[in-house]
């Protein structure tokens, strides 16, 4: 059983399009994350979510946005495409809602604009 | 506010060799830090995690670390690296009641054979 499970694992699309990224979570957590993750590999949070309330939201875009229609999911919606979203997007989910929590994380959606 | 520096982006290692891979931090709180590795195309998975009830912390896989308050640091090690140890590793910080976690930039682990 996957604990945190990413659709699609890869994302190829051109600038200007509309895209989303889902994400689903069977720990029965309460938090869940979304993370960028550059070409040099450093993490960043973006968004964080407890009981479907918004808790963390980065200084992000407003075309990307997040929802999450029950605890259990967080998709994230990215409007208007442009090359420098091309990264690899994480997901994770933790149990509480502070830091301290371990964090478990999805396999990854890796994002290519063109 | 916390922040989490990590000593050299690649570090290679024979087999067989230790494993030390470096994170300062530094934070107003006591903190509570963290490893997780990510092998290649996977997400992150926690190896170990500080949360001050012991200074050395053992985690999987043979990995270990210590907290060492007077020099804000948190050292990971092995004592015989294994070619499956190849990975990218992540020392990560947060401060008890906050609610993020913030991450170092990683260090790419070799190992040669």
């Amino acid at each position: 059983d996957t604990a945190v499970s990413q659709t699609p694992k890869y994302l190829v699309t051109q600038m200007g399009n509309d895209k989303s990224i889902k994400c689903e979570q069977n720990l029965g957590h309460d938090t869940m994350y979304w993370y960028k993750q550059d070409s040099k590999k450093f993490l960043k949070i973006m968004f964080s979510y407890n009981n479907k309330e918004l808790i963390i939201n980065e200084t992000v875009p407003n075309r990307f946005s997040p929802k999450s229609p029950d605890k259990a999911h967080l998709n994230l919606h990215i409007n208007s495409l442009e090359l420098g979203d091309s990264a690899v997007y994480f997901c994770a989910s933790s149990q509480g809602q502070v830091g301290t929590d371990t964090q478990y994380f999805g396999p990854g959606t890796r994002l290519t604009v063109l | 506010a916390q922040s989490v520096t990590q000593l050299g982006s690649h570090v290679s290692v024979s087999e067989g060799a230790l494993v030390l891979l470096r994170c300062n931090y530094s934070s107003s709180v006591p903190p509570y830090l963290f490893w997780y590795v990510q092998y290649p195309n996977q997400g992150l998975q926690l190896l170990l995690k500080y949360t001050s009830a012991a200074t050395l912390v053992k985690g999987i896989n043979g990995f270990e670390a210590e907290f060492k308050k007077s020099e804000t640091s948190f050292h990971l090690t092995k004592p015989s690296a294994h070619m499956s140890d190849a990975a990218e590793y992540f020392c990560a910080v947060s401060e008890t009641g906050g609610f993020k976690t913030i991450f170092g930039a990683g260090t790419r682990l070799f190992v040669k054979a």
